[in-house]
């Protein structure tokens, strides 16, 4: 147990569907980000949120909306989506984001197919 | 460019000793991190190195060398709980974590 839960575990969805993956944190912490994680490739930064003002965005897609209503929950909004967006996508909390050796902490994600 | 390399598989035995390594391009320097991820489990924590040397925690070690853009993670006494993929990470110099694709690790009886 990390103390960070993210909810599905798994979800499949179409292309039209509209889905959200949602990230809770139980460590006090005030930075949280979303990572997606596909197969034998680095992790890759889609957005950060700093004490909920977000100050990463990562040329993500627009059909991923990051929502982030307090430091101790984190949403990622997807709507028509791509099969190539199918990944596992992870959530992580760290004390404060942007300082040198803060370690993060993963969620196990929610691995995600899209048909 | 910013690619950090290490090892896609490796294959070890219980009770025996395995070194990971990880390359990096040196410019930007603020760290190294080695993460354990289980297969479906969140990657969690292992090391944090930022000068140059040996870290030992356990049955697992990470040593830096800052000036050869090299770390490698060290795994002694190996048991088949410690089948898992080794994530290598470093920290730039804008605090940003580029990260490797990550080496899985098989233990074999």
């Amino acid at each position: 147990e990390t103390g960070v839960t993210q909810t599905p575990r798994h979800l499949v969805m179409g292309m039209t569907n509209k889905k959200s993956l949602k990230c809770e944190q139980h460590l006090g912490h005030n930075a949280m980000y979303w990572y997606k994680q596909s197969a034998k490739k680095p992790l890759e930064l889609m957005f950060v949120y700093n004490f909920k003002e977000q100050t990463e965005n990562n040329s993500v897609p627009s059909r991923f909306s990051p929502e982030c209503p307090n430091s101790s929950h984190l949403f990622l909004h997807l709507h028509t989506l791509q099969p190539e967006d199918s990944a596992l996508y992870l959530c992580a909390s760290s004390q404060e984001g942007g300082t040198g050796g803060e370690k993060l902490f993963f969620g196990s994600g929610t691995q995600l197919s899209v048909l | 460019g910013q690619n950090i390399d290490q090892p896609t598989e490796m294959t070890a035995t219980e009770g025996a000793i395995v070194q990971i390594n990880c390359t990096y391009q040196t410019s930007g320097f603020n760290g190294l991190f080695w993460y354990q991820q289980h297969a479906g489990e969140a990657p969690t924590f292992l090391s944090y190195n930022v000068l140059d040397g040996l870290e030992e925690k356990g049955r697992f070690s990470s040593f830096l060398s800052r000036s050869k853009g090299y770390s490698y993670l060290l795994l002694k006494e190996l048991q088949m709980k410690d089948s898992a993929s080794y994530l290598c990470a470093r920290m730039d110099s804008n605090y940003q974590l580029i990260w490797g694709a990550g080496t899985k690790l098989i233990i074999k009886p």
